[in-house]
């Protein structure tokens, strides 16, 4: 069945350093990609999304990589910081309307050091 | 613009017994969706619903439902719960108005069953 994970359980980053968060689908068939940000007793927050047809977007001190032919997403988080401390998900989506089903992947934890 | 809300924040049950899990979804928002979300499974899609009615479904038993109201807030219920129950439930709400809609996420119900 259609499954998304994660290569990395935890990463530790030093403030200010980029980071990288990696990210693996199955389903060749999705046609959004999501990144969320989840802090402790908080619920998802949405980073930043890309669609099937494009193979980068860039937001606010992030950028997100697509790679279809490896079937891999990859969050990028320009000069880290404290806050940017918390547990990431990508999320994938199908192109159907009518369906709002977001299938997660497992999480990476990023701790920012000091 | 108020997020999306959901009652109660925490929630401690035995087994055997019920539960109803209350969320309003942003102002506008006529999809809910809700997920569970556990440690050793992650977020897991438990169901969709829009204009009153479920309209997907994700793969939990029949002990899951839920409902939706025309105000467009929504209750999911548990019945005979199980220990295995025990999870942080997340409610998600959207536009619905295109094949992807961003998707906010409210900051759950903390479900412990005893």
């Amino acid at each position: 069945g259609e499954s998304v994970g994660l290569h990395l359980p935890t990463l530790s980053v030093q403030e200010g350093d980029n980071s990288i968060i990696n990210c693996a689908y199955s389903n060749s068939a999705s046609d959004y990609f999501i990144w969320y940000k989840q802090e402790s007793g908080k619920g998802p927050q949405f980073i930043i999304d890309i669609r099937s047809n494009m193979d980068k977007r860039q937001g606010q001190r992030v950028t997100v990589l697509l790679n279809k032919t490896v079937k891999h997403l990859s969050l990028q988080i320009a000069a880290t910081q404290p806050g940017d401390s918390a547990v990431y998900f990508c999320a994938e989506k199908g192109s159907n309307f009518g369906n709002e089903k977001l299938t997660f992947g497992t999480g990476t934890r990023l701790t920012i050091i000091p | 613009k108020a997020g999306v809300t959901q009652t109660p924040r925490y929630l401690i049950k035995t087994r055997g017994q019920q539960v109803t899990l209350s969320c309003s979804p942003i102002s506008g928002h006529r999809s809910v969706s809700w997920y569970q979300q556990t440690p050793g499974q992650g977020l897991q899609f438990l169901f969709e619903y829009f204009s009153e009615t479920q309209r997907n479904k994700g793969n939990f038993p029949g002990r899951f439902s839920g409902r939706q109201f025309s105000n467009s807030r929504s209750e999911m219920n548990v019945s005979t719960l199980e220990l295995g129950d025990s999870a942080l439930y997340l409610c998600a709400s959207s536009l619905r108005q295109s094949s992807y809609n961003e998707q906010f996420f409210g900051p759950g119900t903390r479900l412990t069953v005893l």
